[in-house]
Formats: C-alpha cells, structure tokens, sequence
C-alpha cells in the first residue's frame, strides 16, 4: 500500500506567514494527490486535488505542486479562519486510497 | 444543494453488525463514486471504502477488508456499509463523501461534498 508522510505535524505560525505544508509518498503517484482543511468538530473541506488544481470557492492564496511522491499545499498568506488540520490524500493505488497523518496550523 | 445524511450508527458489542446509510441529494447520484471516511476521536483521517459510479470499481482500506461491504442504490440515492465482525478499533465518526469524478483510483480525483458522520461506538 501507499504510505504518504506529511511534515510537519505540527506548525504554528502567525497572520500573515507563508505556510508550506509537505507530504510525501512512499511510491509514485503522479499527480493523483488532494488536500483537505478540517476544523475542528466540522467535516473536511477539499482545497486541491489533481496536486494543483484549486476547487472552486477556495480562496487563491491556497496553492498545489508537485508530482511523482514529493508535494506541498502553500498558504501565502495565513488568515485566522486557515488555523485548521490539513490532510493530503492519495488517489493512485489500484482499489485503495489513503490520507496522510495530518499537520495541525495554530497560531503562534 | 448538495446535502449527504448519514444513519445507522450507535453503541454495538465486538462482534456484532452494523448497516450504515447514507441518504443522497441535490446532484444526480448515479454519476459520481461514493466513498466512506472514518476519523477515531481525536485521530486522522482513515478512508474506509469507495465505490464507483456503476458499482463496477469497489475498494476497502486493509483494516476493513474481509469485514465490511459497501454497496449503492442508484435508484434510492442511497450508500452503504455493511459493518460486520465490529472491533474496538472500528469505533470512529463515519463520513458519506461524495467524489469529483465518476470513479477513484488512479484517477485526479477528491472528495467535494461530507455529510456530518454517524457516531459507531464498538464496545462491551
């Protein structure tokens, strides 16, 4: 099974920091990767997928890259309302896909 | 609007069965795969199973294979998981998660819409 990595479990950062939150695959998987948010008592909310491509009605400052088994979600501008858990999620291995640990943001 | 109502959950001794449901609406089902997501409390995410537009692609996490049987019905709108064998391990918030696309592997795909969860407490 594929494994993804995210680092750093945990960050805390301040309004108005560029955030960088990496996860890494155990294996290749093109581009078949997405991104959640997910506060606290509330179901997730899916930001990216396709590695790079915004889901509408996510705000710009919200950003994707990558390919293969290494890629980032980048903040470019924290806001209060993004202090969240954030989870990539694999969509590539045959029958089964798998999220990753998660990377909690709070405010610094 | 695009509303995903989960049932089905409660307090089940280890070894016993639970049906989970999932009511669908506001979108036309029958086009996209359907997935279950748990989250233990206090825990991360763990995807349970998903289901492909036709039925014809079904998947489960390793934990719950064997175990558990996901299945839908287009014409009610309506998802599935059929939970037997139940562990302590199972206890978990389960999310009904509706997919972008009609399938879910190897695929650019994600999960746009969750309904609540329905609350599966597996204990003596």
């Amino acid at each position: 099974d594929i494994q993804l990595t995210q680092s750093p479990s945990f960050l805390s950062a301040s309004v108005g920091d560029r955030v960088t939150i990496t996860c890494r695959a155990s294996q290749g998987i093109s581009s078949y990767l997405a991104w959640y948010q997910q506060k606290p008592g509330k179901a997730p909310k899916l930001l990216i997928y396709a590695a790079s491509t915004l889901q509408s009605g996510v705000p710009s400052r919200f950003s994707g890259s990558g390919s293969g088994t290494e890629f980032t979600l980048t903040i470019s501008s924290l806001q209060p309302e993004d202090f969240a858990t954030y989870y990539c999620q694999q969509l590539n291995s045959y029958l089964t896909l798998t999220f990753g640990g998660g990377t909690k943001v709070e405010i610094k | 609007e695009v509303q995903l109502v989960e049932s089905g959950g409660g307090l089940v001794q280890p070894g016993r069965s639970l049906r989970l449901s999932c009511a669908a609406s506001g979108f036309t089902f029958d086009d996209y795969a359907m997935h279950w997501v748990r989250q233990a409390p206090g825990k991360g995410l763990e995807w349970v199973s998903g289901i492909s537009w036709n039925s014809g692609s079904i998947g489960y996490a390793d934990s719950v294979k064997g175990r558990f049987t996901i299945s839908r019905d287009n014409a009610k709108n309506s998802l599935y998981l059929q939970m037997n064998s139940l562990r302590a391990e199972d206890t978990a918030l389960y999310y009904c998660a509706k997919d972008i696309m009609d399938d879910f592997w190897s695929i650019p795909g994600g999960f746009d819409y969750w309904g609540q969860g329905t609350l599966v407490t597996v204990s003596s």
